[in-house]
């Protein structure tokens, strides 16, 4: 069980806006920042949101991120078909220490 | 910025194995570092995590007590010692450099270490 609560899977046809939710608690989303990455089997994940609302460069601006309380949704405005991945919110935990992630949410392109 | 991971094999339950992450492009000893998992079929564990000087150290309790993460920031490498291993650690294992002091912001590309009779 992950401790960070994300639905396992998404889906939209291109041009679509797809979000993905992701529900954690006081001690980790409610008390620090929550970051996204995509991962695509066999690579290494890929930071898409960080601090919250923050997209690094070279991430496409179809990629958002927002957070209320102890919840922070990712969004995809317009997907793409070579969005087609798994996504995974995480965050720091205050108690016990460490990140902690979502159990992954799969998102297919139809 | 590059985090290259060595050292998964496959190895006999309650073997040891040490995983090595070179880093290079970046000024290794300025970053907390991070392991973290993936199970086949499974998601992202979060394993262990160690600060810039190696002085503060977390594990998850899944790992606590046998893995231990360590640095030498000399030759710009993270290491993980993994003994008694189980079945259930079967697993890419990847190291990842922390932003600031929380937030992972780069991965490595993972080693696979299968623990099997």
């Amino acid at each position: 069980q992950s401790v960070l609560t994300q639905p396992p899977s998404a889906s939209g046809t291109p041009g679509q806006r797809v979000t993905i939710s992701c529900s954690g608690s006081s001690s980790n989303i409610g008390s620090n920042t929550v970051t996204w990455y995509q991962h695509l089997p066999g690579t290494a994940p890929k930071l898409l949101i960080q601090s919250d609302t923050y997209r690094p460069s070279g991430v496409p601006d179809r990629f958002s991120g927002s957070k209320s309380g102890t919840s922070a949704s990712l969004a995809i405005s317009g997907v793409q078909p070579e969005d087609e991945a798994d996504y995974y919110c995480a965050a720091w935990d205050d108690s016990p220490f460490g990140v902690v992630f979502g159990g992954g949410t799969r998102l297919t392109v139809l | 910025v590059q985090l290259v991971e060595s050292g998964g094999a496959l190895v006999k339950p309650g073997g040891s194995l040490r995983l090595s992450c070179a880093a290079s492009g970046f000024t290794f000893s300025d970053y907390y570092m991070n392991w973290i998992r993936q199970a086949p079929g499974k998601g992202l564990e979060w394993i262990a995590y160690i600060s810039k000087s190696g002085n503060t150290i977390y594990y998850s309790d899944s790992v606590k007590g046998r893995f231990t993460v360590s640095r030498d920031n000399s030759q710009n490498v993270l290491f993980l010692q993994m003994n008694s291993l189980r079945a259930d650690d079967t697993a890419v294992f990847y190291c990842a450099r922390v932003y600031g002091y929380k937030e992972i912001d780069f991965w490595g590309q993972g080693t696979l270490v299968t623990v099997s009779s």
